[in-house]
């Protein structure tokens, strides 16, 4: 069974910092671009970011380019999103998603965790 | 303000065939396949449709897409009141980033 559970959620104060974190498991991690998706309370779903398989290609949003880095480890079966400089309006459900290909330039998503909320807010 | 542009809303009874629209542009929907998620509140998207027109394993052919040009569609057949969630499209955009449609909130009344 394909389980993705993200962890590292919370509440942060502007300007700071905060990784997320996307433990995989049932499918041969190594084999898909992964991808970050978040949904603000009430609005509609925002691509963040992707990675290739391998980890090579990255792909971001121009709203976080220069603040978001997307990451992978294969050995640990782990996606991340590495968050800084939040801002209120960074507020979300941050969802992390299997891609259906090895690439990661496609927006496809055939499974999706659960999702982790981050609330910036002093 | 959303790069794909989708109806905020629709609405249909039991049995009815609704279709929901997706409209983009040359450097998104008109040169990459469209995809469509489905989210009931509360939960997380469900991959509905994929590369335009193709079913995963386990969504009733209930469900179709269709593109033409800058466009695309999702079509609902047979209405059911499980079917009632939040619509999206989705794609790539040759800008190198992924985009997602606004979102179509279904009724079936």
């Amino acid at each position: 069974e394909v389980q993705l559970l993200e962890s590292g959620g919370g509440l942060v104060q502007p300007g700071n910092s905060l990784r997320l974190s996307c433990a995989v498991s049932g499918f041969t991690f190594r084999s898909y671009g992964m991808g970050w998706v978040r949904q603000a309370p009430g609005k509609g779903l925002e691509w963040l970011s992707a990675i290739s398989a391998s980890g090579g290609l990255t792909y971001y949003s121009d709203s976080v380019r220069a603040r978001f880095t997307i990451s992978r480890d294969n050995a640990k079966n782990t996606l991340y999103l590495q968050m800084s400089s939040l801002r209120a309006d960074d507020t979300a459900i941050y969802y992390c998603a299997k891609g259906r290909t090895s690439g990661g330039a496609s927006n496809s998503h055939d499974y999706w965790g659960q999702g982790t909320l981050v609330t910036v807010s002093s | 303000q959303s790069v794909l542009t989708q109806p905020p809303s629709a609405s249909g009874t039991p049995g009815q065939r609704v279709a929901i629209s997706c409209s983009g542009s040359n450097s998104n929907i008109g040169s990459n396949a469209v995809h469509w998620y489905q989210q009931i509140p509360g939960a997380a998207p469900k991959l509905l449709i994929y590369n335009t027109d193709q079913r995963p394993s386990g969504v009733p052919d209930r469900f179709s897409g269709s593109k033409s040009g800058t466009s695309a569609s999702l079509a609902i057949s047979g209405l059911q009141s499980e079917d009632e969630a939040d619509y999206y499209c989705a794609t790539w955009d040759d800008s190198l980033n992924g985009v997602f449609g606004g979102g179509t909130k279904l009724t079936v009344l």
